[in-house]
């Protein structure tokens, strides 16, 4: 089984920071890799899918990079609307969910 | 938009099916899955099954379990979960398979709770 791991497990940041969570595979996954958003309550958002490729609709400072074994979410400038918790998830052999980055207020 | 049904308080050992009807979309045409959240805990994906229902696989933790079917005529896509253990206590959310070659999930449901207590 494919294990995927964040980090860092919780960040706290302020509005216009610029905020990156690192994404790491067990094994190499190549680009199959897809980010969510999910606030309190709700249910996950689509971000990033194939590791780079925006998910229509999804503001342009959130941006994905990375292949093989480790990526990177990267918000350009945080917004209110962002303060929420995020995952990653391989889909190169079933699926499995990264553990989860919290983003907080500082 | 999709909407999960069935969600209950039930006994471990005991048997539950969750409902997920889909509308917006042409149902038939995509794949769809289970992932379920813990209490406070992160996303775990549960299922997936083809667009057809010819083909359906399974996490470990479920496998002999819970078995996903679908129903194209009806839009609803469900999960019978037998044989439940405390630790499938969670939200269950329905998800639908983003076009194109992946298991990535571009819509959502709301999410059904499912505790298993005694």
């Amino acid at each position: 089984d494919i294990q995927m791991s964040q980090s860092p497990s919780t960040l706290s940041a302020s509005v216009g920071d610029r905020v990156t969570i690192t994404c790491r595979a067990s094994q190499s996954i190549h680009d199959w890799l897809a980010w969510y958003q999910q606030r309190p309550g709700k249910a996950p958002k689509l971000l990033i899918y194939k590791a780079s490729s925006l998910e229509s609709g999804v503001p342009l400072r959130f941006s994905g990079s990375g292949s093989g074994t480790e990526f990177t979410l990267t918000i350009s400038s945080l917004q209110p609307d962002d303060f929420a918790t995020y995952y990653c998830q391989q889909y190169n052999s079933y699926s499995t969910f990264g553990q989860g980055t919290k983003v907080e207020i500082k | 938009q999709l909407v999960e049904s069935g969600g209950d308080l039930v006994q471990p050992g005991g048997a539950l099916r969750l409902s997920c009807a889909v509308s917006g979309f042409t149902f038939s045409s995509f794949g769809m899955n289970w992932v379920r959240q813990a209490p406070g805990k992160g996303l775990e994906w549960v299922s997936i099954i083809s667009d057809s229902g010819g083909a359906a696989f399974y996490a470990d933790s479920v496998k002999g379990r819970f078995t996903i079917s679908r129903d194209n005529s009806k839009n609803t896509l469900y999960l019978q979960m037998n044989n439940l253990r405390a630790e499938d206590t969670a939200i269950y959310y329905c998800a639908k398979q983003a076009p194109g070659t992946g298991w990535f999930f571009d819509y959502w449901g709301q999410g059904a709770l499912v505790t298993v207590s005694s």
